[in-house]
């Protein structure tokens, strides 16, 4: 079946360093990938997504590419804020047929020291 | 704000007790997703809904039910509830398709915390 990995946690910078959140995936057929992010004591948010291998989803300052290669879509960020503190969370879904749902990855906590 | 609601935003009961969890989806979606977010589980996607149809299930349990209305809303209902149902339960909808590949989005509501005592 589907299964999202994502590196454990939590993550700890400083304001105005580089982030990179690790994401894997295995998966059959081409499933589209998303970052979610959820903020303390909020929904989930979309925050960026690839549909296709080589596609490069970013909003906000963060950046994942959709890699088929090495089945990844790592988050990078140049410079984050403290604002960016929250919980990020990789999924995938599956295309084939209309059943869309959402597998996830544990998801990781990202504290920003001012 | 994802346009998506959920009614209530948190929820108190017993063991043994039943609930009843009301979600509106965006404007023109027709798919309905439930998903529980628990510490030990992570989150897992519970069941869909297409215009009011049954599409998929996931780990839901047979305590668990659902249904879409005409009107596209959806409830969750759980019944004798046990600790270990409290979580918190999201909704999420997209526009859906009939078949065939999708690229469907999904867009979560806020959520509503369920406690168990």
């Amino acid at each position: 079946g589907n299964s999202v990995t994502q590196m454990e946690g939590p993550v700890t910078l400083s304001e105005e360093a580089f982030l990179t959140i690790n994401c894997t995936y295995t998966a059959t057929g081409y499933p589209s990938l998303f970052w979610y992010v959820q903020y303390p004591g909020e929904g989930l948010q979309l925050l960026l997504k690839a549909t296709k291998a080589d596609d490069k989803g970013s909003n906000k300052g963060f950046e994942a590419t959709y890699r088929k290669e090495t089945t990844s879509f790592h988050l990078e960020k140049g410079s984050v804020q403290v604002s960016d503190s929250a919980v990020y969370f990789c999924a995938l879904s599956d295309r084939t047929g209309a059943n869309s749902k959402l597998t996830f990855g544990k998801g990781i906590t990202l504290s920003v020291r001012p | 704000d994802s346009g998506v609601t959920q009614t209530p935003k948190h929820l108190i009961t017993a063991t043994g007790q039943r609930v009843t969890l009301r979600c509106s989806p965006r404007s023109g979606d027709l798919s309905v997703y439930w998903y529980q977010q628990s510490l030990d589980q992570g989150l897992q996607f519970l069941i869909q809904y297409y215009n009011g149809e049954e599409r998929a299930k996931g780990n839901i349990l047979e305590r668990f039910s659902a249904q879409q209305f005409p009107d596209l809303h959806s409830e969750l209902n759980l019944s004798s509830l046990e600790l270990g149902d409290s979580a918190l339960y999201f909704c999420a909808s997209s526009p859906g398709t009939s078949g065939g590949l999708t690229t469907d989005t999904q867009y979560f509501g806020p959520g509503t915390r369920l406690t168990v005592l």
